[in-house]
């Protein structure tokens, strides 16, 4: 079964730019959260979307958003870039529908750098 | 609130016995985690207890949960040089999904 990918695996964007990411979650798995990954503010949870609809949101500016597709596919948009902004953004997958889904699968990352 | 605190750093020579510590705050958590990050990569699942249990043992992994100090461990027997990573440990709550929060990681040297 193929793991949890995520798409560009490296991205340079100037500030004030917006930018897309993708993650495409295990098969069969509805549930995709999305993570911020920096030096100073370790791991840090976005939001979690589940069957199209955002279940759970972390405390980031609105300028962080997210989405769902029908086919569990999930993509997070920064928009207005800031320096603060460079980071590597995990996405990880699970089964989702109960409570006791506990196993939760990462991704590699995309790497953001803001310029 | 949610907190999870670790060492930064822990360094170990090949064959020894590694134990990683972890704090956390929400007495209401449900599962604790440990995951395996190696340099540009994602986490890595290693294993995880339930708030109702005090001990886990997956293979050269051991899971110690000690709920009255909100104290968890994360011993790794014979210790290896592709142990070297670094290791956090999370916490989710009942009800909270998928929302986990994680420790600042322990950095693991392991020295041949």
């Amino acid at each position: 079964k193929a793991g949890v990918t995520q798409t560009p695996r490296y991205l340079i964007k100037t500030r004030g730019q917006q930018v897309t990411l993708s993650c495409s979650p295990i098969s069969g798995h509805r549930s995709v959260s999305w993570y911020q990954q920096t030096p100073g503010q370790g791991l840090q949870f976005l939001f979690e979307y589940f069957s199209e609809t955002q279940r759970n949101k972390g405390n980031f500016p609105g300028r962080f958003s997210g989405r769902q597709f029908s086919n569990s596919r999930s993509e997070m948009n920064v928009s207005t870039l800031e320096l603060g902004d460079s980071a590597l953004y995990l996405c990880a997958s699970s089964l989702g529908d109960r409570d006791n889904s506990y196993e939760q699968y990462f991704g590699p990352g995309t790497r953001l750098t803001v310029t | 609130g949610e907190d999870v605190e670790q060492s930064l750093f822990l360094s170990v020579r090949e064959g020894d016995s590694s134990v990683i510590n972890c704090t956390y705050t929400d007495s209401s958590s449900t599962y604790l985690y440990w995951y395996k990050q190696e340099p540009g990569a994602g986490l890595q699942l290693l294993t995880y207890i339930f708030s109702n249990m005090d001990m886990k043992q997956d293979q050269r992994l051991t899971v110690l949960l000690n709920k009255k100090d909100k104290h968890l461990s994360l011993r790794i027997a014979d210790t290896q040089t592709g142990d070297s990573a670094i290791y956090f440990c999370a916490e989710r709550p009942p009800g909270g999904y998928q929302k986990v929060t994680f420790g600042t990681g322990t950095k693991l040297q392991v020295i041949p």
